[in-house]
């Protein structure tokens, strides 16, 4: 059983450009975590979706960001217009179900804005 | 909101030797609480996962304990190795999603 994938693992973008990026989840798992990580700062909670719904996006930012999780293929975090400032780690987790579960991460995609 | 703060931010110690993480977090209200290892540049691993009905788990060298109505959660290594060197993050869950701490990033010296 695969773990969580991740792709691309790093991605590099002028400002302005586009990023998507995008996650596959465990084989099983109808629900996705997106998380971020600015350097020199812990994770944060991005947006929480399910096939077809995001559930809790209090985590995004209100502009630029958005997310989705279609009935086929993998969830996508896509930003538009990047600035220097979305230069982060992006990671994706997965779990089968919710409240006690766990979360299963993938390896992350590192976006550099030049 | 749930806050997350982790003590030490920072920790070297040499090989062998028994050590303590702390982690303490605002709201009591949670499913469980994990701790994750990360390395430099990767993903995360997840080390233990407690229950909010639980006291305490343990996997190998590693005892992670739970103190909700205090807020409090403990990360016990012992007999400490090289390859333990990595940021420890704590991540109590009182939702659908995890909140994270700053870390603590543990050298240990050969």
């Amino acid at each position: 059983n695969a773990g969580v994938m991740q792709n691309p693992r790093h991605l590099v973008r002028r400002r302005g450009q586009e990023a998507r990026l995008r996650c596959s989840p465990m084989k099983g798992h109808s629900h996705v975590y997106w998380y971020r990580q600015l350097p020199e700062e812990g994770l944060k909670f991005m947006v929480y979706l399910q096939k077809e719904n995001i559930i809790d996006e209090s985590g995004m930012p209100k502009e630029r960001f958005s997310a989705e999780f279609p009935k086929e293929g993998p969830s996508i975090l896509r930003i538009q217009q990047v600035v220097r400032g979305d230069s982060a780690a992006y990671f994706c987790a997965s779990s089968p179900g919710t409240g006690g579960e766990t979360q299963y991460f993938g390896p992350g995609t590192r976006l550099l804005v030049l | 909101k749930q806050e997350v703060t982790q003590i030490p931010a920072a920790l070297s110690v040499p090989e062998g030797e028994n050590l303590v993480l702390n982690c303490s977090f605002t709201d009591s209200a949670i499913y469980n609480l994990q701790w994750f290892r990360q390395d430099p540049g990767k993903g995360l691993t997840s080390l233990l996962l407690i229950q909010s009905s639980q006291r305490e788990q343990t996997s190998g060298r590693l005892n992670a304990s739970l103190d909700k109505s205090s807020g409090r959660s403990t990360l016990y290594i012992a007999a400490s190795q090289p390859g333990d060197s990595a940021t420890y993050l704590c991540a109590p869950k009182p939702g659908q999603n995890f909140v994270f701490g700053p870390g603590t990033r543990l050298s240990v010296l050969p």
